[in-house]
């Protein structure tokens, strides 16, 4: 089982929908939770931190329940800029993230 | 956006051959990783480096080594490359450890190994 599971999609939305992404992780030690943003052969660059009383910005909305180690993305009004690949990236103890294969957005006109 | 440069940015090699793969960054920041991206396998950290001369393993380490001289500089070498190393390369970099803090990373290198 990966550490750090998603969906891979891809998710074919209409601009001005409304996206979730979800994703599990299985190390319940983890202490750091992040979404990150990747487009087609490039780097990823974060979106957002995951906060345990969720957070949001803008039209992202992050939220993250770790009692059924579950974390979620919520993306509003979706535009033709938010077609990209979002990571979900957990993090604990000394060593580095642990990146999930991530989620493909394909946001249409 | 962070001082990360990767170099080279592609390179084809043949089986066999040592390749060196460099990251370098301006940020003056502690932490520095390498990772590997494959499909359906995410990024995957190879690994990663504490401090000057202070470097650690990470999940896929095999094939690989490091080292880092300088704060801005680390290095990741395949002394024998294989096929099964062709990926795209990420560099990163913390301030702090990477588990609490934001990662940044560099343009990528593309690897074929032939």
């Amino acid at each position: 089982r990966k550490e750090v599971e998603q969906d891979p999609g891809p998710f074919n939305v209409p601009e001005g929908a409304t996206v979730a992404f979800n994703c599990t992780y299985s190390n319940s030690a983890s202490q750091s939770f992040f979404w990150y943003r990747q487009d087609c052969r490039k780097e990823p660059k974060l979106l957002m931190s995951v906060y345990s009383s969720g957070n949001e910005d803008g039209r992202f909305t992050a939220q993250l329940n770790r009692a059924s180690q579950y974390i979620s993305l919520l993306i509003r009004d979706s535009k033709l800029s938010d077609s990209a690949t979002y990571l979900c990236v957990v993090g604990g103890g000394r060593r580095a993230l642990t990146f999930g294969s991530g989620t493909r957005l394909q946001v249409q006109p | 956006d962070a001082g990360i440069t990767q170099s080279p940015r592609h390179k084809v090699t043949e089986t066999g051959t040592p390749v060196t793969l460099r990251c370098h960054q301006t940020e003056n920041h502690r932490y520095m990783y390498w990772y590997r991206q494959d499909p359906g396998h995410g990024l995957r950290l190879i690994h990663y480096s504490y401090g000057v001369k202070d470097t650690d393993k990470g999940e896929v380490s095999d094939g690989y080594s490091v080292s880092r001289s300088k704060t801005e500089d680390f290095l990741l070498t395949l002394e024998s490359a294989t096929s099964s190393q062709t990926s795209v390369y990420f560099c990163a970099i913390s301030e702090s450890p990477a588990s609490t803090d934001t990662q940044y990373f560099g343009p990528g290198t593309r690897l074929t190994v032939l």
